[in-house]
């Protein structure tokens, strides 16, 4: 059985980076798929952060490019996420997931972790 | 950027059947996702490539796409079945990405 497990800290200051972790079990990474971020404000919907593929190949959402970085670690089996200069509104549940390509949807999704943006 | 449009709710009474909407621009040209979501729960595939369903997912759930509109169909809706779903596409302009719509919230009554 496939797992994601997010992981970092729930509190980063504005303008600081916010570093998330997702460790994968039960499937090796560098066996394909792509493994992506989406993240959730509170009380809003879903949006798409971004996702790569094992070799390292990378799509992301062009409203968050220029302070988004997706990496994958397959020593480590787990894949990161990286994003900088934040400030209140990237305050949000971010979800690490799984798909067999990044056009299609994911089928298998972590629990999701808050991270608060605040002084 | 393309964009995907859904009702904020949409009400049904149990045993009838809801019909959740999610617009774009010549939507029926591209594959379309559902996903259902429950408070404090991440979201779970309910319909893929329009009409699709995953193990798993009661053929109650079913879903069409035409035009400029997608339909997620719920029939015999369930209590169970109360909560968040969203669209999903996927935008191959020149910066490919994910889109998700903005979600509709079902109310079972």
């Amino acid at each position: 059985q496939v797992q994601l497990q997010e992981s970092g800290p729930g509190l980063v200051k504005p303008s600081e980076t916010l570093s998330l972790t997702c460790a994968v079990s039960g499937y090796s990474i560098s066996s394909g798929y792509y493994w992506g971020w989406i993240r959730q404000p509170p009380g809003k919907g879903l949006e798409w952060i971004g996702s790569i593929y094992h070799s390292g190949s990378t799509y992301y959402n062009p409203s968050l490019k220029s302070r988004v970085t997706i990496s994958v670690d397959t020593s480590k089996n787990q894949f990161s996420l990286k994003l900088s200069s934040v400030t209140a509104a990237d305050t949000a549940v971010y979800y690490c997931a799984r798909s067999s390509a990044a056009m299609v949807p994911c089928d298998y999704w972590g629990q999701g972790t808050l991270v608060t943006v605040s002084s | 950027s393309y964009v995907l449009t859904q009702p904020p709710s949409v009400s049904v009474a149990p045993g009838q059947t809801a019909r959740i909407t999610c617009g774009g621009n010549n939507i029926g040209s591209k594959s379309v996702h559902w996903y259902q979501q429950k408070p404090g729960q991440a979201p779970v595939l309910v319909v893929y490539d329009d009409s699709d369903r995953p193990s798993g997912i009661p053929e109650r759930f079913s879903g069409s796409n035409s035009g400029n509109t997608a339909t997620l169909t719920i029939s015999r809706v369930e209590a169970g079945d109360e909560a968040d779903y969203y669209c999903q596409v996927w935008d191959s302009s020149s910066d490919p990405h994910v889109v998700f719509g903005g979600g509709t919230k079902l109310t079972v009554l």
